[in-house]
Formats: structure tokens, C-alpha cells, sequence
């Protein structure tokens, strides 16, 4: 089964927008990892953030976790065509050796 | 420097047939996990093999197995194949010890007619 939900299910702007997804989850977890998944393609990973971190940065995108309320956001500032794609939080646990994906967020970016 | 490779890309099987997949791990990495994923879900862990024996398994019925390679390439397979297996099956390696830093193949689509 999913660990969590994701939220929003589909998401469109235009582009130069910010785009925000959630994710919440369900366990204890070690890491916390967003993945971007291109039209049925493999997963690209974007950043990972670490159970004992709150907030991390990677170019465009800005990734928060709330461990007490069992959350994240990812942040996409000015949004290019190129993002669009379907985006997966993915988490690990101690002693776990598999990810275990949200249902993802489609995210559309208009010209 | 070649990462994950699966094949074949995409493939259609009729019910009850047998398919399988493969995977050739990114390079340095010794450990393999599969993954499948149902249209418009996120991927749900089927398995991971680790020096050539299975080391954690999903909620998967035993009509899913596999098998890694001295390689550490790996197969996945599935007896009597039914419509809900339809789906983009995903490979994905890591090292052992790093199960959570896992780079993933471009996936098989297998479609059951």
C-alpha cells in the first residue's frame, strides 16, 4: 500500500509561477526523497532531506519536512515548461530496505 | 558510465503467459530492488535482492519472483499473468548499506491483454 497522500493530485499553472505539492506519510522515517517521473519514464531523483533536517535547497527547488505533523512540501520557483512532469515523495525507514512512494502530483506548466 | 538498464521496454502478454524482465544495475551498485507501477499511482515495492538472495519482499503474491545474478544483474518474473499485472514495472539499484539512494531504470511497460 502507498505510505501517504499527495496533494494536490494535479496541478496546472503557468509557467514563471512557483508550484508547491505536498506529501504526508504515515511511519517513522530516516529520509525523506522527491522524485520526478516524466511520461511513464523512469524516476529522477531531485533531493533528499533528512529526518532530522527541516528545510533544503537545490536550485529552483525548496523541500520542507514537518516530522511532528508527518509532512512535506516541495517548492518549485519560476517554473519552466520543462517541469512538467509527475512528482513522488518517497520515504525510508530504519531497518527498511525499500522507498515507499505518495501517489504523486501530475504538475502541468503552461506557456 | 551506464546506469540502470532494463528491457525490454515495453511488452504484451495474454493471461495466464509468463514474462520476464530484466535489469542490469547502474555500475558500483551490488544490490537490486524492482518496483511496479499501475497507471497514475505511485510505484509499490515488489522486492530487493542483495548477494543473490531476496532480502525484503513487498505485498506481492509468490506468482512474482526473481532471481540476481553474479553480476548483480537480476530478473524478475511472473507466473500466470493477469489483467492487474498490467503495469510499468520499475528497476531500481543502490549499494548495500545505501538502500535509500536508489537510481532507476527507464522500466519495462508490460500490457496483459
Amino acid at each position: 500500500s502507498q505510505q501517504g497522500e499527495e496533494d494536490p493530485q494535479a496541478l496546472s499553472i503557468q509557467e514563471g509561477e512557483n508550484a508547491t505539492m505536498n506529501c504526508s506519510y504515515k511511519t517513522s522515517i530516516n529520509n525523506l526523497q522527491w522524485y520526478r517521473q516524466n511520461s511513464g519514464r523512469g524516476l529522477v531523483h531531485l533531493i533528499l532531506i533528512r529526518s532530522n533536517e527541516r528545510e533544503k535547497h537545490s536550485g529552483r527547488l525548496r523541500v520542507t519536512l514537518d516530522t511532528s505533523k508527518k509532512s512535506s512540501s516541495l517548492l518549485i520557483t519560476a517554473s519552466r515548461a520543462a517541469d512538467t512532469a509527475s512528482y513522488f515523495c518517497a520515504t525510508d525507514a530504519a531497518g527498511a530496505q525499500k522507498l515507499v512512494f505518495g501517489q504523486g502530483t501530475r504538475l502541468t506548466i503552461n506557456p | 558510465d551506464a546506469g540502470v538498464t532494463q528491457s525490454p521496454t515495453h511488452l504484451i502478454k495474454t493471461r495466464g503467459q509468463q514474462v520476464t524482465l530484466r535489469c542490469s544495475p547502474k555500475s558500483g551498485h551490488d544490490t537490486v530492488s524492482w518496483y511496479q507501477q499501475a497507471l497514475g499511482q505511485g510505484p509499490q515495492f515488489i522486492f530487493q535482492y542483495y548477494e543473490e538472495e531476496e532480502r525484503q519482499r513487498g505485498n506481492f503474491p509468490d506468482r512474482f519472483s526473481g532471481h540476481q545474478f553474479p553480476n548483480y544483474s537480476s530478473e524478475l518474473n511472473v507466473n500466470a499473468l493477469l489483467l492487474g499485472d498490467s503495469a510499468l514495472y520499475l528497476c531500481a539499484s543502490s549499494s548495500s548499506g545505501a538502500s535509500w539512494s536508489q537510481h532507476f531504470g527507464d522500466g519495462t511497460r508490460l500490457s496483459i491483454l
